[in-house]
């Protein structure tokens, strides 16, 4: 089975601080996504990586920026987080485009509140 | 508007009640997909599917191409079908997916 994990289930900051989102998968991917869910706007694709130290922005880009050095690691970064990034955080990943028809993997999300 | 619309958005049901979740989406698609969202947070895959219908278990899924449209159905609901359910379309960009808002269903006793 694909196994996605993230670094943190709950995690607490405060604003201006600079947050570290991991996100790891062991089943080779070469995709990796991370999306934001806020309740009446579902999933919102941050940022995706098609392969190591390959990434494009996705719908909502502003205030992160993601960091791929090994295949099986994705990381996203609040480099000063704001209150309105007080979101669920969930990382997928899945196999190349054309294989599997994308069908894509999450793992358990990471709630953060920033203060 | 959105490219992808569930309804209803809430939906309450006894114990044993047949469940219809609408999905209708705007884009040319290779694959639609169906997820089921725990409290939690965790997210698996349902479905995929890019036409006619498949089955699992007590769940179904249909895809009508011209019309644009797809179902999930669940036959007999338990509560552990309480769940938010969430449709996304495959338009084949890049591997990107593009997810409805989500459908947050719960079955009582």
């Amino acid at each position: 089975d694909v196994k996605v994990t993230q670094s943190s289930r709950y995690l607490v900051k405060r604003t201006g601080e600079k947050v570290f989102l991991e996100c790891v998968q062991d089943m080779d991917h070469e995709n990796m996504f991370w999306y934001r869910q806020d309740p009446g706007l579902g999933l919102r694709l941050i940022y995706f990586s098609y392969d190591v130290k390959m990434k494009e922005k996705g719908d909502i880009p502003e205030g992160y920026s993601v960091s791929r050095e090994k295949k099986e690691r994705f990381s996203l970064i609040l480099e000063s987080a704001s209150t309105n990034q007080t979101s669920m955080y969930l990382c997928a990943s899945s196999p190349p485009t054309g294989l599997s028809y994308n069908e894509q993997f999450f793992g358990p999300g990471t709630r953060l509140t920033v203060l | 508007k959105n490219e992808v619309e569930q309804s209803p958005q809430n939906l309450t049901a006894q114990e044993g009640e047949f469940i219809t979740i609408n999905c209708s989406y705007s884009v040319g698609i290779s694959a639609l997909h169906w997820l089921q969202q725990h409290p939690g947070g965790g997210i698996v895959s349902l479905f995929m599917l890019s036409s006619g219908k498949k089955k699992h278990g007590r769940l179904i899924a249909t895809i009508n191409i011209q019309e644009k449209h797809s179902s999930l159905h669940i036959t007999a609901s338990h509560p552990r079908d309480s769940a938010v359910y969430i449709c996304a379309v495959d338009t084949g960009t890049a591997s990107k997916l593009t997810f409805g808002t989500g459908t947050r269903l719960q079955v009582t006793l």
